[in-house]
């Protein structure tokens, strides 16, 4: 079936640096965009960043911008968002997520489960 | 794009109707997408294309609009109803700009 599932969120100290990544399965993963969307505690969503299905394309919220890179491995199928010089306000849950059921709206209609990024000293 | 939702928390009851208004700070066709979200779960896809059902999910909710201004209607809540909903705009599908969220709590 269908899946994305995220990994690489943790612990880590404001300045620092951390790797997620987003495993997908069940569908041609290269013929689709992805979208890395967050949620910090109490807060509503945001989309943080955004990746054409070649990977020739990034977007990046103002928030992140400068500090996050966005890639994929198509062969690995798979999906990164790098962060560095984490702020404390960098902490939430970071979903990955993409359209497949709604070609052309753009709507996220597959998402994974979250991984929590908590930057913190 | 900036994507505004109003109100930002309702109380209802079991059985009301309900509905929830976004607007979009300039025109993006019919490009507004509904989610469902509830603590420690992922967004849930509703509406897609303004008025588009997702699959699965059940016909009591609909959506309406286009250029400017959306609504999100429930027609007659159930206990697994509450929750926070967000519109979100794919106009600039690079941005993605979701609302500030409405929280639905039972009355």
């Amino acid at each position: 079936q269908v899946q994305l599932v995220e990994s690489g969120g943790g612990l880590v100290k404001p300045g620092g640096s951390l790797r997620l990544s987003c495993a997908a399965s069940g569908f041609s993963f290269s013929d689709y965009s992805m979208s890395w969307i967050r949620q910090a505690p109490g807060k509503g969503l945001e989309c943080v960043s955004y990746i054409t299905s070649s990977g020739s394309t990034t977007h990046y919220a103002d928030s992140v911008k400068g500090r996050f890179t966005v890639s994929r491995d198509n062969a690995k199928n798979s999906l990164y968002l790098q962060m560095n010089s984490l702020r404390v306000e960098d902490t939430a849950v970071y979903y990955c997520a993409t359209t497949i059921g709604a070609p052309g709206t753009g709507a996220l209609d597959v998402w994974g489960q979250g991984t929590t990024v908590t930057v913190s000293s | 794009i900036q994507m505004t939702q109003s109100p930002s928390s309702l109380s209802a009851s079991v059985g009301d109707k309900v509905t929830i208004t976004c607007r979009a700070s300039q025109t993006i066709s019919s490009y507004l997408n509904w989610y469902q979200k509830k603590p420690g779960k992922a967004p849930n896809l509703l509406i897609y294309g303004a008025s588009s059902l997702q699959s699965g999910v059940p016909s009591r909710f609909s959506g309406s609009g286009s250029g400017t201004d959306f609504t999100l209607t429930i027609s007659s809540l159930q206990p697994e109803d509450f929750a926070t909903y967000y519109c979100q705009q794919t106009y600039s599908a690079l941005e993605g700009t979701f609302g500030q969220g409405t929280k639905l709590e039972i009355k």
